[in-house]
C-alpha cells in the first residue's frame, strides 16, 4: 500500500517570498491534516480535513498559510509571505474517516528553510 | 484533551527491553492512549495503541494501568534502528464530538547504544 506522499522534500526561499507544498494522502483517506514541527519540538495541528471541507483550522496563521483541499483528495498548502520563523517540517497526515481503530498515517515531510 | 507527562530522554542497551513510560493522569473515561515514534529526519511512525486492556503487535506491548493513569511502552528487544523520539498521546474516542486530531508533547528521545 502507498503511504502518503509529499513534494516537495526540500525547499529554501528568501523571507518574503512564497511556497507551496502538495500532499498526496493514502487512497480512501477522507480524512487529511496538515502539521507543523520545528526543530526540536513535537508537530502541531495546522489545519485538519474531512473531505474538502475544513474540520478544524484554529491554529492556523490564516494572515500568510492557506491550504485547500479542492476535490477531496490532494491538498496543498501555502505560505505568502514567508517569515524566518516558518523554517520547519511540514508533515502530511491522513486516516479513514473517524471510526474505531483508524490510525492516522504520516508522510516523510517537506523541510522548509527561510534564510 | 488529556496531558501526557514524559522523560526527555532515556538509554537502553541493544537486545535489551525498553521501557518507555508515560503520565497521563487527567485522561477521560473514552479517550485511547497512542504511541508514535519518530526517527531522524522521517515523518511520525504509529506504534500502537490501546483503551484500557494490555495490547502487543509486532512492534511493541503497550500496558496501561488499571486506573489508566499512567502507561508503559515496551519494545522488546531494542535494536539501534530503534533510536528515535517516542510520543505518548492522548486521542478521544470515536464519534465522540471532538476532531480527534493527534496532540504531541515533547516526547522522549530513546538511544539505544551499542
Amino acid at each position: 500500500e502507498a503511504g502518503v506522499a509529499q513534494s516537495p522534500r526540500y525547499k529554501i526561499i528568501e523571507k518574503r517570498q512564497s511556497v507551496a507544498f502538495w500532499c498526496n494522502p493514502i487512497s480512501g483517506h477522507a480524512t487529511l491534516y496538515w502539521y507543523q514541527q520545528i526543530l526540536g519540538q513535537g508537530p502541531k495541528l495546522l489545519i485538519q480535513f474531512q473531505n474538502n471541507g475544513v474540520v478544524d483550522d484554529s491554529q492556523l496563521p490564516k494572515d500568510r498559510f492557506s491550504a485547500e483541499r479542492l476535490k477531496g483528495v490532494d491538498s496543498t498548502l501555502k505560505i505568502q509571505p514567508a517569515k524566518l520563523e516558518d523554517s520547519a517540517v511540514y508533515l502530511c497526515a491522513s486516516s479513514l474517516p473517524d471510526r474505531a481503530g483508524n490510525t492516522i498515517y504520516f508522510g516523510e515531510g517537506s523541510w522548509l528553510t527561510v534564510v | 484533551d488529556a496531558k501526557t507527562t514524559q522523560p526527555p530522554s532515556m538509554d537502553c542497551a541493544e537486545g535489551r527491553a525498553a521501557n518507555l513510560p508515560c503520565n497521563h493522569s487527567t485522561i477521560s473515561g473514552n479517550e485511547y492512549v497512542y504511541w508514535y515514534r519518530q526517527i531522524h529526519s522521517q515523518g511520525p511512525q504509529y506504534i500502537i495503541h490501546g483503551l484500557k486492556n494490555n495490547e502487543t503487535n509486532e512492534m511493541a506491548s503497550l500496558i496501561i494501568t488499571e486506573d489508566r493513569k499512567s502507561s508503559t511502552l515496551i519494545l522488546p528487544h531494542a535494536t539501534l534502528r530503534d533510536t528515535a523520539v517516542y510520543y505518548c498521546i492522548v486521542r478521544p474516542a470515536p464519534l465522540s464530538g471532538s476532531a480527534r486530531q493527534l496532540t504531541f508533547g515533547s516526547g522522549t528521545q530513546l538511544t539505544v547504544l551499542p
